[in-house]
């Protein structure tokens, strides 16, 4: 049980170009996501929370408008890379919570995101 | 600011031994303590958690948590190659907040 998934597992896309990063909670509903960042040998960073059928929160340095978000239900966010640049280049992670175990997070396979 | 320090390692040790990786928290009022494992290139994988003082077994893993010292470890016993990853210490505040990471130690085993 507690399977997350990600789709796509790798994508390249050419700099302007928005990436669209879906999450979903195969066996469990999810009532909270989390997505985050994790660049070459450095530590996961939480870019944002989702909370089913509400505003993402984003954390410091995290521009929203950039990074949309959305988690319309208890199995699926949304991570939108919008007008991708070089930098954006990264792994990205989502995590999910068990509706009914609050602390456990169960985290994605990742997507690996090349911006040429 | 809540903070969770680990060392970076690499932490080296041969094959069968064991291997002791350490994690202290700045915030006095952390519930939940987590120890994830996580193989270049992959997402991270849970290896334990642990809520009350004391020691919690699961096979070759024992995770230790003195909330005094707001300090968590994780020993590794008969330590195989496959071992060697990036384990990183996670601790949750309360109720939904998100995980906190530290940075991660490298865990090196030698065959």
């Amino acid at each position: 049980g507690a399977v997350v998934s990600q789709h796509p597992s790798w994508v390249i896309c050419k700099s302007g170009t928005s990436v669209k990063i879906e999450c979903r909670s195969l066996d469990f509903q999810a009532t909270t996501m989390f997505w985050y960042r994790q660049f070459p040998k450095q530590s996961l960073m939480l870019m944002a929370t989702s909370n089913e059928g509400s505003k993402a929160t984003y954390e410091q340095g995290v521009e929203k408008d950039k990074f949309l978000i959305n988690h319309a239900s208890l199995t699926l966010s949304t991570l939108t890379v919008t007008s991708a640049h070089p930098e954006d280049s990264s792994f990205y992670i989502c995590s999910a919570r068990d509706f009914q175990l609050v602390d456990e997070q169960f985290f994605g396979p990742g997507t690996r995101l090349t911006v040429l | 600011q809540k903070e969770v320090e680990q060392n970076s390692g690499p932490l080296s040790v041969p094959e069968g031994a064991i291997a002791s990786l350490n994690c202290t928290y700045s915030d006095r009022g952390s519930q939940s303590f987590f120890w994830y494992r996580q193989y270049s290139g992959k997402s991270p994988e849970l290896i334990m958690f642990i809520y009350s003082n004391g020691d919690k077994e699961d096979g070759r893993f024992t995770a230790q948590l003195n909330k005094a010292s707001q300090y968590v470890s994780l020993l590794i016993r008969d330590s195989q190659p496959s071992d060697s990853a990036t384990y990183l210490c996670a601790v949750i505040l309360s109720g939904n907040t998100p995980l906190v990471f530290g940075k991660g130690t490298r865990l090196s085993v030698i065959a």
